[in-house]
């Protein structure tokens, strides 16, 4: 099945930029997601970036995707304290029987210190 | 607004059990999921479904069902509860439009414990 790797954590200091990095191995994805999740919610839709395109700024946000070596990143820029949460890395299949299912990877637990 | 609601937020029950942890949603979307999410495994998808009377198992879908009966609705049932299955359950929806984005919109999740 689709394998989606992400490391576990990450610590930065607030006003730092934050990377979070994933890696996947579905070639034929086209979709790739970031979702957040605080602590007792659900998971949240940050962004995601079609696989034909290789960078996404939304704010404070910026996707790149290199589809070469199937690598996903994350910047936070300015990251503040309310950043602090688990991130994860997704993604869809580009077609078959698990058209439209997502394959998340364990999720990046970010803590942001003052 | 639309959105996707999950009950009971908690829930605490007894080995041997049947239990059913309900899914709802407002927006009309065609596809649903169930997952657990346990320390260190991330998120495991238990079954989905892409439409009414459409389901499909996930990769840790035993001892669970589901059932969809309408578009708003996807309710899990754990048969016959046992303490392997304390965990933290999320539903999710899609709005499975085909050539979209596939994006997933989750509940804030039902904390189940079986003692």
């Amino acid at each position: 099945g689709e394998d989606v790797e992400q490391s576990l954590f990450l610590s930065v200091r607030e006003g730092d930029s934050s990377v979070i990095n994933c890696t996947y191995t579905d070639s034929s994805s086209t979709y790739l997601y970031w979702y957040k999740q605080e602590p007792g919610a659900g998971l949240q839709l940050l962004t995601y970036i079609f696989s034909n395109m290789d960078m996404k700024q939304d704010q404070r946000l910026t996707v790149l995707l290199n589809k070469k070596d199937k690598h996903l990143s994350l910047r936070i820029a300015d990251t503040q304290t309310g950043d602090s949460a688990i991130y994860f890395c997704a993604e869809t299949p580009g077609g078959g029987s698990t058209l439209g299912r997502l394959y998340f990877g364990r999720g990046t637990q970010l803590t942001v210190w003052p | 607004d639309a959105e996707i609601t999950q009950s009971p937020r908690h829930k605490i029950t007894e080995t041997g059990r049947q239990v059913t942890l309900a899914c709802h949603q407002t927006w009309n979307h065609n596809n649903m999921f169930w997952y657990r999410q346990d320390l260190g495994h991330g998120l495991r998808l238990i079954h989905y479904s892409y439409g009414v009377q459409d389901t499909n198992k996930g990769e840790v879908s035993d001892g669970y069902s589901v059932s969809r009966s309408n578009t708003e609705d996807l309710p899990l049932t754990l048969e016959s509860a046992a303490s392997s299955q304390t965990s933290v359950y999320f539903c999710a929806s899609s709005p499975g439009i085909a050539g979209g984005s596939y994006e997933q919109y989750f509940g804030p999740g039902t904390r189940l414990t079986v003692t």
